[in-house]
């Protein structure tokens, strides 16, 4: 059974704070990590799309980097605000289109 | 720009009735997937269609059914309804184009089951 884990569960941080959070997931055939940014009562955000060790990726405040061999990506957001307030899921996909989702890491940040 | 839709966005049924979920994908996008996802829990994939055919299974349980029509919808048609499908069930779309990982999924706001 292919598990995906993201720490910690919630965070709670003061805006203006740099935070980050992890996901974690089988190595083996893994082929793309998906992070989504995902807000109460909307849609899933596609945020970013890794595929290759040592891949690191920018949006704005938010980054991610990504390591293939050990099976672990890190998302970042730098100087954290209100707004970024979110549940951030990450999901892998292997040799099937199908995602296989984490639990989410919700964010809470306070002015 | 056009998102994916679902309808209804609320759903209340009774034990043992039946449910019908839609899912209008983005503009030429062919491929769909529905997800679930219980009380405190990740989403789970259910299962997926693409040019109509369903192209993936997860974990559906045989009292649902799905299928995707000649203009990409999709229903998931839900029977003998159990208090444990209470969850929020999500549809994602995507232009498929091979297996490209690059192939994002883009999903819908969700319908809201609640089986009383």
């Amino acid at each position: 059974i292919l598990n995906v884990e993201q720490s910690p569960q919630s965070l709670h941080v003061q805006e203006g704070d740099s935070t980050n959070f992890t996901c974690s997931f089988p190595s083996s055939n893994f082929y793309a990590l998906h992070w989504y940014r995902w807000e109460t009562a909307k849609s899933p955000e596609a945020l970013f799309v890794m595929t290759l060790n040592g891949d690191e990726k920018k949006k704005g405040r938010i980054s991610a980097t990504l390591n293939t061999k050990e099976g672990y990506s890190y998302l970042y957001i730098k100087g954290s605000q209100p707004e970024d307030s979110a549940t951030y899921l990450c999901a892998s996909h292997y040799n099937t289109d199908k995602l296989i989702f984490g639990t989410g890491t919700r964010l809470q940040v306070f002015p | 720009a056009a998102g994916v839709i679902q309808s209804p966005r609320h759903l209340i049924k009774e034990k043992r009735e039946t449910a019908t979920l839609k899912c209008y994908p983005i503009p030429r996008h062919d491929t769909v997937y529905w997800y679930q996802q219980g009380p405190g829990q990740d989403p789970q994939f259910l299962i997926s269609f693409y040019e109509k055919m369903q192209s993936d299974k997860g974990s559906i349980p045989d009292r649902f059914s799905a299928q995707q029509f000649s203009d990409y919808h999709s229903e998931l048609n839900m029977s003998s309804l159990e208090l444990g499908d209470s969850a929020l069930y999500f549809c994602a779309s995507s232009p498929r184009a091979g297996r490209s990982p690059y192939n994002e999924q883009f999903f819908g706001p969700g319908t809201r089951l609640t089986v009383l």
